[in-house]
This record gives C-alpha cells, sequence and structure tokens, in this order.
C-alpha cells in the first residue's frame, strides 16, 4: 500500500459545480497536510495548509482533516475554468526540513 | 511571497553530456531545498535533500555519482545530470524551505529536460 493515494482522474466538472479532491494516507504520524495545484509544465503552487485535523477556509477552497480516518478533502466551489490543473495532496511528519509525501494528483477539468 | 527559480527552463542534450540546473531562492535564505523529478501524469518523486555546507541526501534508488547535487549557499543549489541518457529526460523541480519550524516548501517553476 502507497503512504498516500489519490485517484488521478481525470475529473470533469461544469462551470459553478463544487469540486470534492481526496486523498487517504496510510501513516497516522503525518500531522501536516498540503494541497498544491499544479498547471501544466510548471511547478507546485501551495493552496492550503492544515495542521493535524479539522477544516480551513479560503475563498473558494477548503481543506478538510480526518485524521481518525486517515482522509483529507479540498472542496472547490464554484468553480471556474481557470481552475482546470493538477491537485497534489501532501503531508509530512514534522514541520520544516522533512520532506513532503506527495499523492499522485488529480487531474480537474472545469468546463466553461 | 517566497519565490523560487530555476535555470534554465527546458534544455535538449545529446545523451552521454552532461547539464546542470539552477535553483535559486530569490527573498529568502534557503537551509534545505529539495530535487524532485517528475515524469508525465505521475507525482514528484523526491530524489535528494540538501542541506546548504553539507552533502546531500539521496533518496533509495537514486544514484549520487549520476545527479550530483551542490548546495554551496543558501540561495542556491544545483542538480548536475551527468552522462545524460534518454531515460532522464523528465520534469525537475526544486523546491525550498526556510528550515526548522516552517512548514512550507516553494517550487520553483520545473526544468523539461529532453536527452537525444
Amino acid at each position: 500500500q502507497k503512504e498516500v493515494e489519490q485517484d488521478p482522474g481525470p475529473l470533469s466538472v461544469p462551470e459553478g459545480a463544487i469540486v470534492s479532491l481526496n486523498c487517504t494516507y496510510s501513516n497516522s504520524a503525518f500531522q501536516y497536510f498540503m494541497w498544491y495545484r499544479q498547471y501544466s509544465r510548471k511547478g507546485p503552487e501551495l493552496l492550503m495548509y492544515t495542521y493535524s485535523s479539522g477544516n480551513k477556509e479560503d475563498g473558494r477552497f477548503t481543506a478538510q482533516v480526518d485524521k481518525s480516518s486517515k482522509y483529507i478533502s479540498l472542496f472547490i466551489r464554484d468553480s471556474q475554468p481557470s481552475d482546470s490543473a493538477t491537485y497534489l495532496c501532501a503531508m509530512r511528519v514534522n514541520s520544516g526540513n522533512t520532506p513532503l509525501v506527495f499523492g499522485k494528483g488529480t487531474r480537474l477539468s472545469v468546463i466553461a | 511571497g517566497a519565490v523560487v527559480s530555476q535555470h534554465p527552463s527546458w534544455v535538449i542534450c545529446k545523451s552521454g553530456t552532461s547539464v546542470k540546473i539552477e535553483c535559486r531562492s530569490l527573498d529568502f535564505q534557503a537551509t534545505t531545498m529539495f530535487w524532485y523529478r517528475q515524469f508525465p501524469k505521475q507525482s514528484l518523486m523526491l530524489m535528494a535533500t540538501s542541506n546548504e555546507g553539507s552533502k546531500a541526501t539521496y533518496e533509495q534508488g537514486v544514484e549520487k555519482d549520476k545527479f550530483l547535487i551542490n548546495h554551496a549557499s543558501l540561495t542556491l543549489s544545483t542538480l548536475t545530470v551527468t552522462s545524460a541518457h534518454p531515460e532522464d529526460s523528465s520534469f525537475y523541480i526544486c523546491s525550498a524551505s526556510f528550515g526548522q519550524g516552517a512548514y512550507e516548501q516553494y517550487f520553483g517553476p520545473g526544468t523539461r529536460l529532453t536527452v537525444t
């Protein structure tokens, strides 16, 4: 079993839809959870960061972490064509200099 | 925000030659830099972690003699692909971290390497 599992998609939704992206993980020691957005042939861009369990909201984006289920989610409200990208979940055990463990990424297309 | 640059953004080289990729933190001092490789439609695979002034720590399966990493200053790390072969063609991405207590990694825009 891989440490972080993420459905690669592709996921196609109409403009304005609510998008739900998810990852599961096996290492209960993970404490820091992140979502990155990556456009084609570009480096990943940090979207959301959550420490331990709970929800975090930033504009149209909401990140949820359920450590008891080892499950994290990213919700995108009122999706826009500009949201079309690959979304990668990432997590780490400690802060600072420890590497991130990435999911495979989910390719999202928002159709106008 | 923190900015990380990479140079070149795209490079084509002949098989057997060496290629150097630079990663710079433009507006902060990066005590740690990470190098990743990403194949098409795949996730980022960590190659190595480098701390300024010390030897890089390579992930299992990554040849340290083939992928030379130097982190000579707090703002610059380089990855040299030696004796490149077509199977080394990939997207190489670096990221930088402030250090202990910092949760974020800031990613560069990536370098596309094509070996012919």
